[in-house]
């Protein structure tokens, strides 16, 4: 079945580590984007890639890195230098960044102590 | 920036009643979407809908681009339908997409 995994579903680190979050598709879709959402709050973009090799900054992409290695994998680190990392992590991916519905992935949840 | 507003930001109903959801954004549209989130976190897509009207089942969706505002009807509300609902928008920033605030739907058997 095609569609976005990410893993893990729970992830636990200790202040001042980097983490790397995991996200690939095999629904061939060329545009891939990283939410983050705060309870009882909406989705904030943090960076989103519509090719290979090439992605944008969302709204708050300080703290956050991604990389566009692959079409299908579309991996964010979340760096020391996030003030508050804890939080749910949504990826998502449509076929054109422009003209097409948005698919997301179940999530990953972030808590860092 | 743009601006995406959501309302109401709370709903409650009883099963079988029926609901409009509106969305408003500040700026010319290319890309409006509806979405529902479960309890556990799960975004489902319920609608691409940049401009007309659309109806999957008991759910239908219209966007006035010229007015910029969106809605999102619930006809016959189930208790499954509880969640948040989210618009996301898409202005002339090409592959971006903005997501309201949400609206906490709670419907009682």
């Amino acid at each position: 079945d095609g569609g976005i995994t990410q893993s893990p579903k729970y992830l636990f680190r200790k202040e001042g580590q980097n983490v790397t979050l995991s996200c690939e598709q095999n629904l061939n879709h060329d545009a891939m984007y990283w939410y983050r959402q705060d309870p009882g709050q909406g989705l904030r973009l943090i960076y989103y890639s519509q090719i290979v090799n090439d992605f944008q900054k969302g709204d708050i992409a300080e703290g956050y890195s991604v990389s566009r290695e692959k079409k299908e994998s579309f991996p964010l680190t979340v760096t020391s230098a996030q003030k508050n990392p804890t939080a749910f992590y949504l990826c998502a991916s449509t076929l054109t960044g422009g003209n097409s519905p948005l698919h997301f992935g179940n999530g990953t949840r972030l808590t860092v102590t | 920036g743009i601006q995406v507003e959501q309302s109401p930001p709370d709903l409650i109903l009883q099963e079988g009643a029926n609901s409009t959801l509106r969305c408003n954004f500040s700026d010319s549209v290319n890309n409006l979407q509806w979405f529902h989130q479960n309890p556990w976190g799960q975004l489902i897509n319920l609608f691409y809908i940049p401009s007309g009207t659309k109806q999957n089942g008991r759910l239908s969706a219209t966007t006035v681009a010229t007015e910029r505002y969106s809605l999102l009807y619930i006809s016959s509300s189930q208790t499954t339908d509880s969640g948040v609902y989210f618009c996301a928008y898409g202005g002339t920033s090409y592959g971006k997409l903005t997501f309201g605030q949400g609206t906490i739907l709670t419907v009682h058997p």
